[in-house]
Order: structure tokens, then C-alpha cells, then sequence
């Protein structure tokens, strides 16, 4: 069956350091793959999507990896700040349409 | 603010109740979504709907039940829930249902956290 895994279910680091996420996936050949961001008591809030054919997808601070060959998507956080504290989703998209979504993990970054 | 409004923010009720959830987006949107979000479980994508036509039941109980009037309104009615129904309640919304070809992205509205007693 398809399996959607993110690492750790919490993340802890200092403020400055660079984050990185983990996302894995089997059973799955996606066409492409969203981060989400989502604060206590919010919806998500997209971030950034990469493609089956891209390796690589940056936006200011966030850098996002999509490897097809180890079904690995890595989310970094350069120069990472507290007020980057949330849980942090990844979403695979089919080419059959509908996203599934990982169970996210949780960032901390202390002062 | 995304764009996407839910009413109520949390609701409490019982079993033999009936209520509904209610989700407006003012994006101009075609494509709208029902997700549960319970503790220490991922998304679960519930229904969608495409130009008000429902495209996916994803295996969701009859005591939910689904209505979209409209491309900008989007409700969820509950009936004699049971108390494992309680979870976060989310509304997403996306210029087009996502599918092969476009990239999609979703709005998700804030959320309308259910209790069932």
C-alpha cells in the first residue's frame, strides 16, 4: 500500500542553523510534491511544489530536493529563525489528481 | 487570510445532533475540498467537488454528508456522529480540481475544530 512517511515526528534546532525535513514515500510514482506549512489552530499554507523532472526548487530561505530514484523529497530552512516554529507537511500528487498528505513534522527553533 | 472562510470556528455536539459546517471562498475558485485532520493522523481528503459537481467520496460514512451550491460555497452536514468524529475540519480550495498537467495549488480555510460528546 502507499506509504507517506516525514521524519521525526519533532524537530528541534538553534536558531540560525539550517533545517532540514524529510519526506518518504513507496508504493507511489508522483507526478509532483507540495510543502505545506501549518501553525496550532490553522489551515496549511503552501510553500513551495517541485515536479517528478525537477531537482531542485528554491524560495527565498526554503530549498526543496525531489529525488524519484531514493522516493525522497528533503525540505531545508537556511539561517532558520523562531518564527519558522510550525509543523511543516508534504503532499504527493498523482497523475490521477488528489493529494495525500504526510503527518508532518513538527519544527522548534530556539533563540 | 487565505480567502477561505469556515463557520464556526469550533463546535460541540452531541451524538443525536445535527449540524452543519460551512466554507466560503471569494478566490474565484472552481475546485473545493473537505479534509478531516484528527491528532497524530495525516489529512484525510473527505470529498470533492469540481464546478459544483462532486468528484471523489473517499470512502466517507453516510452521516456526513456533502452540499456545494455553488462554486463558492461549500458545506458538510453532520448527523448522529460518533465521538471518534472529532477532529479539525478543513476547507481547501484550488482554481482547478488537481490533477495531471496543472499544479494546483490549495488554500485551506482555518479550520472548524468538532467535539462529539
Amino acid at each position: 500500500s502507499q506509504k507517506i512517511e516525514q521524519n521525526s515526528e519533532a524537530l528541534n534546532i538553534q536558531e540560525g542553523k539550517t533545517a532540514t525535513l524529510t519526506c518518504n514515500y513507496t508504493n507511489y510514482s508522483p507526478a509532483y510534491l507540495q510543502w505545506y506549512r501549518q501553525d496550532p489552530g490553522r489551515g496549511p499554507v503552501f510553500l513551495l511544489l517541485i515536479r517528478e523532472n525537477e531537482k531542485e526548487k528554491r524560495k527565498e530561505r526554503l530549498k526543496v530536493t525531489f529525488d524519484t530514484t531514493l522516493k525522497q523529497s528533503l525540505f531545508h530552512i537556511t539561517a532558520s529563525q523562531p518564527a519558522d516554529s510550525a509543523t511543516y507537511l508534504c503532499a504527493l500528487n498523482t497523475n490521477a489528481g488528489k493529494s495525500t498528505f504526510g503527518d508532518g513534522t513538527t519544527l522548534t527553533v530556539k533563540p | 487570510e487565505t480567502g477561505v472562510t469556515q463557520t464556526p470556528r469550533h463546535l460541540v455536539m452531541g451524538m443525536t445532533n445535527k449540524k452543519s459546517l460551512k466554507c466560503e471562498q471569494h478566490l474565484g475558485h472552481n475546485a473545493m475540498y473537505w479534509y478531516k485532520q484528527s491528532a497524530k493522523k495525516p489529512l484525510e481528503l473527505m470529498f470533492v467537488y469540481n464546478f459544483k459537481e462532486q468528484t471523489e467520496n473517499n470512502s466517507v460514512p453516510s452521516r456526513f454528508s456533502p452540499e456545494c451550491p455553488n462554486s463558492s460555497h461549500l458545506f458538510l452536514h453532520l448527523h448522529t456522529l460518533q465521538p471518534e468524529d472529532s477532529a479539525l475540519y478543513l476547507c481547501a480550495s484550488s482554481q482547478d480540481i488537481v490533477s495531471a498537467g496543472n499544479t494546483n495549488e490549495q488554500f485551506f480555510g482555518p479550520g472548524t475544530r468538532l467535539t462529539v460528546l
